[in-house]
């Protein structure tokens, strides 16, 4: 246990509905990523936050996909009008903000299954 | 475009040694890591290296190559507990991290 928790663990929905996720990181980390794993496939990363502030999101990702860190704690991530392909573990990971830090602590992941 | 490539699987003994090779091409290099991921969990980070050379950390060693786009993940004296994947990233720049496929290691008895 890395101390980054995700909620829920496991999301099982119907096409065209929408979905979110929550992440909380460690409380000291103000760096923040949310990724996206297939089977077989390294995580995918979708967007990065740096305390409340969105600072890079990936061109791959539809208008579909949207995410937040209201207050720079917890984030949320959300999938609007679901499809198929939206199937994966969606994982988040946060890094401390002091000094020169790189290791990204992963939580255990929300594995999404659009039916 | 950016691109890591690393073997799909790999296969070795107990007690043996095991090097996981990972070249890269991408479009600027601000580090590279190796995490470990075992299967149903989340990864794990191994390593970080952003200047040539070798960094040692136990029974796990990473080498990196900035000039080959090349590095890679030794680990000694293997165990059944390492079989896992095991999962080559960089940054090229800014704040994305690029994640390779990842090389499945079978540690047989």
């Amino acid at each position: 246990d890395t101390g980054v928790s995700q909620d829920p663990r496991h999301k099982i929905t119907k096409r065209g509905q929408n979905v979110t996720f929550r992440c909380d990181p460690i409380s000291e980390h103000n760096r923040l990523y949310w990724y996206r794993q297939t089977l077989g496939q390294g995580p995918e990363f979708l967007t990065y936050f740096q305390n409340e502030a969105q600072l890079e999101k990936s061109r791959l990702l539809s208008d579909r996909f949207s995410a937040e860190r209201p207050k720079g704690s917890f984030s949320t991530l959300e999938i609007q009008r679901t499809e198929q392909g939206d199937s994966a573990m969606y994982l988040c990971a946060s890094i401390p903000g002091q000094g020169v830090s790189y290791e990204q602590y992963f939580g255990p992941g929300t594995r999404l299954t659009v039916t | 475009g950016q691109n890591i490539d690393q073997p799909t699987e790999m296969t070795a003994t107990e007690g043996a040694i095991v090097q996981i090779n990972c070249t890269y091409q991408t479009s600027g290099f601000n580090g590279l890591f190796w995490y470990q991921q075992h299967a149903g969990e989340a990864p794990t980070f191994l390593s970080y290296n952003v200047l040539d050379g070798l960094e040692e950390k136990g029974r796990f060693s990473s080498f990196l190559s900035r000039s080959k786009g090349y590095s890679y993940l030794l680990l000694k004296e293997l165990q059944m507990k390492d079989s896992a994947s095991y999962l080559c990233a960089v940054r090229p720049g800014g704040f994305k991290t690029i994640f390779g496929a990842g090389t499945r290691l079978f540690v047989k008895a």
